[in-house]
């Protein structure tokens, strides 16, 4: 039962602090998504990858995000420095090119104290 | 610009009642529509998909949804909720020069027993 998978599940941080989250998408699947969720903003695209190449980081905040894919089964996501307005829940989802269906990881719970 | 709107933002329903959620997007050419369902605490989910032929699609869960092309429509119903479809549920629809997923802003449902 192929899924992708996120690490850490939970993150607790200070402002400031530099965060890591890591995704492992299904084996196979060229294109790679990370989304936001909070509350108030709903389900946000942050940036996305096909064949490991950037496509679109438009929703991304330049200044303090950035998305790479060092290999086919590795996408991070990187806050640098973290502040309290990032705190939500980050998703990474990974699809078979062509077929547009999305496959969600269980998430990241990111606090910014 | 490409969107997607659920009017329904909070259904209350008791067990066995029918459902059904409102979901459309504006045009933009040829869609791919989708239905994913967030359980409490979990990731989302696919329920089901519409890429093209009967445009009655079912789903998983005794879920279904129609699209109405003309009314750039693609409601979600289930005839009779139990307490265990209580989640968020979202629309999505892929226009199809984009690998990306717009996504409605999620209608909340709420079953009581």
């Amino acid at each position: 039962d192929a899924r992708v998978t996120q690490t850490p599940r939970h993150k607790v941080t200070e402002m400031g602090q530099e965060v890591t989250m890591r995704c492992q998408p299904i084996l196979g699947h060229n294109t790679v998504f990370w989304y936001r969720q909070t509350m108030m903003q709903g389900l946000e695209l942050l940036a996305y990858f096909r064949n490991r190449a950037p496509l679109d980081d438009s929703g991304m905040p330049k200044d303090r995000f950035s998305a790479e894919m060092p290999d086919a089964t590795l996408a991070t996501l990187k806050i640098q420095p973290s502040e309290p307005r990032d705190s939500a829940v980050y998703f990474c989802a990974s699809g078979p090119t062509g077929t547009y269906e999305q496959f969600f990881g269980p998430g990241t719970r990111l606090t910014v104290l | 610009a490409q969107s997607v709107s659920q009017h329904n933002h909070h259904v209350i329903l008791s067990e066995a009642a029918s459902l059904e959620l409102g979901c459309n997007y504006s045009y933009g050419g040829t869609v791919n529509l989708f239905w994913y369902v967030q359980y409490p605490g979990q990731h989302l989910q696919l329920l089901l998909k519409y890429f093209s032929g009967d445009p009655l699609v079912k789903g998983i869960k005794g879920f279904e949804a129609e699209f109405i092309k003309s009314k750039f429509s693609f409601n979600l119903r289930k005839p009779s909720v139990q307490w265990s479809d209580t989640a968020e549920y979202f629309c999505a629809v892929n226009y199809r020069n984009t690998d990306k997923l717009i996504f409605g802003t999620g209608t909340r449902l709420q079953v009581f027993p």
